[in-house]
């Protein structure tokens, strides 16, 4: 079985400052997806970043990228000049790219929790 | 274009008493998850459907809950007799079928049991 894991219970950066927020997983698959969400007080999911397990370049959304290292089965996400919106929990998250046997639900790591300091 | 919707956002139930929490999807998707969040934790899988099928349901656990897609109306996660521990959040997510089928999440419903 897959296993998500985060390091980083809780991160504190400056506001306009930038922070890596750390993941790694386990898995013996070769083809499969990695996801960034993000949990506001509000408690809403929403999806920052996709990382296909295939594409060599790592992916970048406005501010958000990540560094993804395949062999290292490590999958940061980098803030840059963050915001005082940014403020959440952050959950990496798996998925196979193969359907079937529990494979379709996302396995996530129990998250970051990060502060933004004025 | 609507997201996922999910009603209520927050329930109250008596032990034993039964939860039902609704799921639509966003507009073209026809795939739907349910996951739990326990305080402090992250997110567990717990089934997945199609319409009219339940094609993954190995994070579900054996006795009082179930789910449902009909063909037509919400998806609907049920929780009969209730116990304390079924206090929780529950997030519904939904994804095309197609691609990547990254799935996008509802708000969510607090389930607190007394």
């Amino acid at each position: 079985a897959q296993t998500v894991t985060q390091s980083q219970p809780e991160m504190s950066v400056q506001e306009a400052e930038t922070v890596t927020l750390s993941c790694t997983y386990d898995t013996s698959e070769s083809d499969y997806y990695l996801f960034w969400y993000k949990q506001p007080p509000s408690r809403q999911m929403i999806l920052v970043i996709r990382q296909e397990a295939y594409k060599q370049q790592n992916a970048t959304e406005n501010r958000f990228s990540v560094n993804f290292q395949k062999a290292a089965k490590s999958f940061s996400l980098k803030i840059s000049d963050s915001q005082l919106g940014d403020a959440a929990m952050y959950f990496c998250a798996y998925r196979t790219m193969y359907s079937g046997g529990g494979a379709d639900g996302l396995t996530f790591g129990k998250g970051t929790h990060l502060i933004i300091q004025p | 274009n609507a997201g996922v919707m999910q009603n209520p956002r927050h329930l109250v139930r008596r032990r034993g008493q039964e939860a039902r929490l609704r799921c639509s999807p966003m507009k073209g998707h026809s795939h739907v998850y349910w996951y739990r969040q326990l305080p402090e934790e992250g997110l567990k899988f717990m089934v997945y459907l199609q319409k009219e099928n339940i094609i993954d349901e190995s994070g579900m656990p054996k006795e009082r809950f179930s789910a449902e897609f009909p063909k037509e109306g919400p998806s609907i996660l049920r929780i009969q007799q209730v116990v304390r521990g079924d206090s929780a959040a529950y997030f519904c997510a939904s994804s095309p079928s197609e691609g990547v089928r990254t799935q996008y999440f509802g708000p969510g419903t607090r389930l607190l049991v007394l």
